[in-house]
This record gives C-alpha cells, structure tokens and sequence, in this order.
C-alpha cells in the first residue's frame, strides 16, 4: 500500500459524459501527478501539481482539466468522453516537486466510456 | 526531449533463472533513470532510481540494476527469479534539475514458469 489512494476504482460510462478521478496523496506530499495507462498510448505523464499550483503539463487534452485542493487533495476531469479515453488513471504523489523525488502510485481508477 | 525504449515486450524465464531486462534511453540532457513493476491489477511500485554516483543500483526484492552512460542504457537484471517475479516492468526517464514528470518505456512483461 503507498498511501495513496484513488476513488472510484471503476468507472463505467457512455460517450459524452463527464467524470470526476478523485486522488488523496500520502500524508506530507505536496506535489501530485496524473499519468493515464492505455494499450496504445502505453503510460503517458498528464500533469503535475505542487502545493496548489500547476507544475508541469504533459500530453493533457484540452477536454481534460485538474486542481488541487487546499487540501492536496485532486481531481481529474474528464468532459466530453469517447471511446478512446477508456484507459487507466494513476495519480501519484511526491514530497516535493523536484525530479530526485520519489513518485508513490496509487491503485488506479479504471475508465471505462461504451 | 527524452525517450525510453524498451527492447522486449515479453520476457518468458524459468523459476530461478538470472533475467535481464533492457532499456535504453535518449536525452540530449542529463537524466535520472527508474525501474517501476506493476503487478496485476494494482499500481506502480518503484523497483530502484539512479540519481548519481555509482553506477551499479540495488533495489528491492533482489533487482539491480546498471546505468551506462556511453551506451545510454539501464538494465535491470535479477540473477534467480521467483514466480512472484511474475508482473510488467517500465523503465522510466526524468530530465535532471526539470520537471518530475517521468518518460516511460511501452513495458517488459515477465513471464516466469515454474
């Protein structure tokens, strides 16, 4: 177990629709990712917040946005849904923002769009 | 940018044979390097991360792994593998002093047989 954990673990909805990934990083962690895991795309890095604020931008689309609460907490949304957004969402979560720290994964939230 | 490429998609060994898995990566800058496993149905487990110094890395559950600079590659090697070994192994890049965002490889699935 990493600490970090992500709700729902399964996510089952149609083209179109709009879905909240919720992600609760380890206790003392400031900084969270969003990575999504698909059989095409493979492992691709979405975004990364630190402390509140945006880091980083990776391959996000522009249907897809993020936040991070006062409370470090972070949501992943996902507007406008299609068949090939179906795919893994693992938020991970590190102490600091910086590349010498260590990402934990959380379990993932597998999305599923019929 | 950097790259990662893995250079087996599947791996298939014998219970207590040594394995080597290979990664090669491209950065025109420095980078640090990362093992992660997953296993089924569950996160990203960090393996072992070369940050600096010596080039032989020790990780968990009895992986190592070598950074080589001039040939840009870490493998990760095992010398018995166990059936619980079993799982995907990503090799993942992150550019030194940037961005903690990581680069991962399309991933080895290691098959072990008893």
């Amino acid at each position: 177990d990493s600490g970090v954990t992500q709700t729902p673990k399964h996510l089952i909805t149609a083209t179109g629709q709009r879905v909240t990934l919720r992600c609760s990083p380890r206790s003392g962690d400031l900084s969270v990712y969003w990575y999504q895991q698909s059989l095409d795309q493979g492992l691709q890095f979405l975004i990364q917040y630190y402390n509140g604020e945006e880091r980083a931008k990776g391959n996000i689309l522009e249907r897809f946005s993020a936040q991070q609460f006062p409370d470090l907490h972070s949501e992943l949304n996902l507007s406008s849904l299609e068949l090939g957004d179906s795919a893994l969402y693992f938020c991970a979560s590190s102490v600091g923002g910086g590349t010498a720290n260590e990402q934990f994964f959380g379990p993932g939230t597998r999305l599923t769009v019929l | 940018a950097q790259s990662v490429t893995q250079l087996d998609s599947q791996v298939p060994v014998f219970e207590e044979a040594p394995v080597e898995l290979r990664c090669n990566y491209s950065s025109s800058v420095s980078v640090y390097l990362f093992w992660y496993v997953q296993y089924p149905n569950q996160g990203l487990q960090l393996l072992l991360k070369y940050l600096s110094g010596s080039t032989l890395v020790k990780g968990i559950n009895g992986f190592e792994a070598e950074f080589n600079k001039s040939q840009t590659s870490f493998h990760l090697r095992k010398p018995s593998v166990h059936i619980s070994d079993t799982a995907e192994y990503f090799c993942a890049v992150t550019m030194s002093g940037g961005y903690n965002k990581l680069i991962f490889g399309a991933g080895t699935r290691l098959a072990v047989h008893p």
